[in-house]
């Protein structure tokens, strides 16, 4: 069964403007870590943000926020003032905890393409 | 943040020779490593937690006997492809976590091997 979700293969958006990535999750594991992470064309994977299970608030990093909505099980990434750059491939993946090994796996991924 | 290397980044052999990649944590001691295979467009695919001192531990459907893995120091791991063939043409990245109490837990990840087997 899928454990990570990520319904939008493709997606558009204007430059300056903001963008919401989706991604859905699936555990049973009370503790839990969600990340995001960007693949440009080189192929490097770059850690974007982190929200832990238990975290009250949204996590922040810059123009990254992911809005965690716990009883949604869904972490989507929210990306402010799209830039030229930020065209790429983004991943949610989760960690479970000992259920899961402390394993990390990811999601189908998402391509932003930030138009000029 | 933490720094991984990996090498080569990338590789062409022939069919039924073997590859070494080497996985390196730099700047910090990494006791679990993690290698992952990508195909074209597709996901990161986790092979097998390499642990320092042990077996690495496989997931399921990746035969270990294919993809052997070494983790022989607190900041090398290796992993061999054995008698490649044209299927086994990917890009392998591994990665690695700081210890715990620094960071967030995240991955960081080498650059990443394309291999290409012809």
């Amino acid at each position: 069964a899928q454990k990570i979700t990520q319904t939008q293969p493709g997606m558009f958006v204007q430059e300056k403007e903001a963008v919401t990535l989706d991604c859905t999750y699936d555990t049973s594991d009370p503790s839990y870590g969600l990340f995001w992470y960007k693949q440009p064309s080189s192929g490097e994977m770059i850690f974007l943000i982190y929200q832990g299970s238990y975290d009250q608030q949204n996590a922040t990093e810059g123009r990254y926020s992911l809005n965690f909505q716990k009883a949604r099980k869904s972490a989507n990434l929210v990306i402010s003032a799209s830039q030229l750059g930020d065209s790429a491939m983004y991943f949610c993946a989760m960690r479970e905890g000992i259920a899961g090994g402390f394993k990390t796996i990811f999601g189908a991924g998402t391509r932003l393409f930030v138009k000029a | 943040g933490a720094v991984v290397s990996q090498h080569p980044s990338r590789v062409i052999c022939k069919s039924g020779t073997s590859v070494k990649i080497e996985c390196r944590s730099l700047d910090f001691q990494a006791t679990t490593m993690f290698w992952y295979r990508q195909f074209p467009k597709q996901s990161l695919m986790l092979m097998a937690t390499s642990n320092e001192g042990s077996k690495a531990t496989y997931e399921q459907g990746v035969e270990k006997d294919k993809f052997l893995i070494n983790h022989a120091s607190l900041t090398l791991s290796t992993l061999t492809v054995t008698s490649a063939h044209p299927e086994d043409s990917s890009f392998y990245i591994c990665s690695a976590r700081t210890p715990p109490g620094s960071g967030a837990g995240e991955l960081f990840f080498g650059e990443g091997s394309r291999l290409t087997v012809l």
